[in-house]
């Protein structure tokens, strides 16, 4: 059974760092393009940016709200996915899910989701 | 960016109902569209994608429709674990983005 688990959440003080870890297992790992979502406390959903397979040289994208504070890197001999984050701001509290693009480019496969609280 | 807007935002609906949730995009998006269940405190589930194909294992009672910049969400007759909240997303382009949602309640 294809499953993702994430880990690395809690609470940082604003400016502060954070890595969110998310393992993958049952899949081809390095054949996937992998994502990362989140979700404001009782807000919609934000798709925060996506990493590419080696086929596509690992090449990232990126909200606008994130870009140039949080980077998306993979190891595909560990079959993970990570999201550091760096000057973190109140607002970027949220449930930071990782995700699979499936079929389509769909998000298939979805993590459990993991609490980042942004506070002082 | 890409605008997503979805219709209604809230729903009150009794099992039995036809449901119908609409999608409209800011731009032409082909059929590059995916259809996502949330429930309080999960991970969304993925439904539909492109627009239309249901994803495997999902229940029969759901399909998508559309294409270009208005989409369809039918859910053919509600059942009590179909209460929930319904996001649209568009893969077309960068930045992805996602519908504000549609709550459905039990009426």
């Amino acid at each position: 059974e294809v499953q993702l688990v994430e880990s690395g959440g809690g609470l940082v003080q604003p400016g502060g760092s954070l890595r969110l870890s998310c393992a993958a297992s049952a899949f081809i790992f390095s054949d996937y393009y992998m994502d990362w979502v989140r979700q404001a406390p009782g807000k919609g959903l934000e798709w925060v940016g996506r990493i590419r397979n080696k086929a596509n040289s690992y090449t990232t994208e990126y909200a606008a709200s994130v870009k140039g504070r949080f980077t998306i890197s993979r190891d595909d001999s560990k079959n993970s996915l990570y999201l550091q984050m760096n000057s973190l701001k109140t607002e970027d509290t949220a449930v930071y899910y990782c995700a699979r693009a499936g079929v389509g480019a769909a998000f298939d496969y979805w993590g459990q989701g993991n609490l980042v609280t942004v506070s002082s | 960016d890409i605008q997503l807007t979805q219709s209604p935002s809230f729903l009150s609906a009794s099992v039995g109902d036809r449901v119908i949730i609409t999608c409209r995009a800011s731009q032409g998006i082909s059929s590059s569209l995916a259809w996502y269940q949330q429930k309080p405190g999960k991970a969304p589930k993925l439904l539909i994608y492109s627009a239309s194909t249901l994803q495997s294992g999902v229940a029969s009672r759901f399909s998508g429709s559309g294409s270009g910049t208005e989409f369809t969400l039918t859910i053919s007759s509600l059942q009590p674990e179909d209460f929930a909240t319904y996001y649209c997303q568009q893969v077309k382009s960068y930045p992805q983005t996602f519908g504000p949602g549609t709550k459905v309640d039990i009426k």
